[in-house]
């Protein structure tokens, strides 16, 4: 079973601009999810799909990112613009059902983005 | 706010020793996941807990999880050098729609000095 594909893998931007990342998650995978990790933190939940729709999306700042998922399949997030502290790893992951807790999420590799 | 606070942070400990990895959290939870990332790599899934007193092991480690103390444990047994990474805990936390989405802890780097 393949896992959880991101891209790109890496990106360098300057501050202002705009970036785009892509997530295709596990085939079958209702439920997908974006979260930031910082450098020595935590991932940080920023929004949750239900096929196409957002379940959660509370700690999502809604003024410069933006996600969607159309289909239900793959997933895109933007940042526009881009600030310093915007640098994180972005990581994709997926679920195979909403509602059983004894399963786990499955996450991608990640996409390194630094802001300089 | 729900917060998860890990403790220690950081853990240099050297190979055949035993410590214990702390998960605290703010609210009610009976479902706590334990992760482990590798440098430069994702996240891996350890263990999923759902309810008091679960405890569940595999290999070096063992997890458990006391709701009503609000407290999980990651226990390592006669540490080895290939368990050296950073271990996260997540208490999952059910949202109105009946999903449910994970609050993660800081991490703990774990080091194991031969």
């Amino acid at each position: 079973e393949a896992g959880v594909a991101q891209s790109p893998r890496y990106k360098i931007i300057e501050k202002r601009q705009s970036v785009a990342f892509w997530c295709n998650p596990i085939s079958g995978h209702a439920t997908l999810y974006w979260y930031q990790q910082i450098l020595g933190q935590g991932p940080k939940l920023l929004i949750q799909f239900q096929n196409n729709g957002v379940v959660d999306d509370s700690q999502l700042p809604k003024d410069r990112f933006s996600a969607e998922r159309l289909k239900g399949v793959d997933s895109t997030l933007k940042i526009q613009p881009a600030k310093l502290e915007d640098s994180a790893v972005y990581l994709c992951a997926s679920l195979p059902r909403l509602k059983r807790p004894q399963e786990t999420q499955y996450f991608g590799p990640g996409t390194r983005l630094l802001v300089l | 706010e729900l917060k998860v606070e890990q403790n220690p942070l950081f853990l240099s400990m050297q190979e055949g020793k035993n410590y214990t990895i702390y998960c605290n959290y703010s609210t009610t939870s009976d479902r706590l996941y334990w992760y482990r990332q590798d440098p430069g790599k994702s996240l891996e899934s350890l263990f999923v807990l759902l309810s008091n007193g679960a405890v569940k092991q595999e290999g070096r480690l063992m997890a458990s999880l006391d709701t009503k103390a609000r407290l999980s444990t990651l226990h390592i047994t006669a540490a080895v050098h290939d368990l050296s990474a950073t271990y996260f805990c997540a208490v999952g936390i059910i949202l109105i729609q009946g999903a449910q989405k994970l609050v993660f802890g800081q991490g703990t780097r774990l080091t194991i000095n031969p």
